[in-house]
């Protein structure tokens, strides 16, 4: 699988926008990008994928750079339950059956 | 309604034991897996079963067994156990084996502490 690079930590105010930035600039054409996220003491949740276009759910928005070496996820109005690690990962044809996590970016939201 | 369900969410035990973690979903998923978190928090898979059979085995060491009895319980016993095994581990599952779309969800995690 490529790997991912994301900021280890990053903080933000709560009901502000959080962008959460992850490089990823050996990306084939197939993988596709997955977020993940564990809040304190929790299992790992799924937030969002996409493969080219932006994308929205309810959770957050995926911007997906032009050249797909690059992308962010977007929390429009952070709450402090959104506090969190952060998971940027690649899903390719090959061992896309496996999550392959690296260390993440730790959010802190101050209220 | 929990969706992955994971007993017991504490295990405290001594090295050399033998101890079971059990898993369980509702979610009528084909595809279960265990992942390990170690003590400086990275995530690693460590087994998948789709349909009660043994899809990946990550050089995981022999004393830990996964036993599918039926495609919605994955159950992993450890035996010998050694203080090098304390970790949290989570069970997951999805409905796709290989896809890149789907989305794997976790159990609310197992702390085994060996002392």
């Amino acid at each position: 699988d490529a790997k991912t690079t994301q900021p280890n930590s990053m903080e933000s105010n709560e009901e502000e926008p959080v962008h959460l930035p992850c490089n990823h600039s050996t990306i084939s054409g197939t993988d596709y990008i997955h977020w993940y996220r564990q809040l304190p003491s929790q299992g790992p949740e799924y937030v969002i994928h996409g493969l080219t276009s932006n994308v929205n759910n309810r959770m957050a928005s995926l911007a997906i750079a032009e050249d797909r070496k690059s992308s962010t996820l977007i929390l429009h109005r952070a709450t402090l339950r959104d506090a969190a690690v952060y998971y940027c990962i690649l899903r390719g044809i090959q061992g896309a059956q496996k999550l392959v996590f690296g260390q993440g970016t730790r959010l802190t939201i101050n209220p | 309604d929990t969706a992955v369900s994971q007993t017991p969410k504490y295990l405290v035990t001594q090295m050399g034991n033998d101890k079971s973690i059990k898993c369980e979903q509702n979610l009528g998923h084909d595809t279960m897996y265990w992942y390990k978190q170690d003590s400086k928090k990275f995530l690693k898979i460590m087994f998948s079963y789709n349909n009660k059979e043994l899809i990946i085995n990550e050089t995981v060491p022999n004393r830990f067994s996964p036993k599918s009895p039926d495609k919605a319980h994955l159950n992993l016993h450890i035996n010998s156990l050694e203080l090098g095994d304390s970790a949290v581990y989570f069970c997951a599952s999805s409905q796709a084996i290989r896809g890149r779309t789907d989305t794997q969800y976790f159990g609310p995690g197992t702390r085994l502490t060996v002392l």
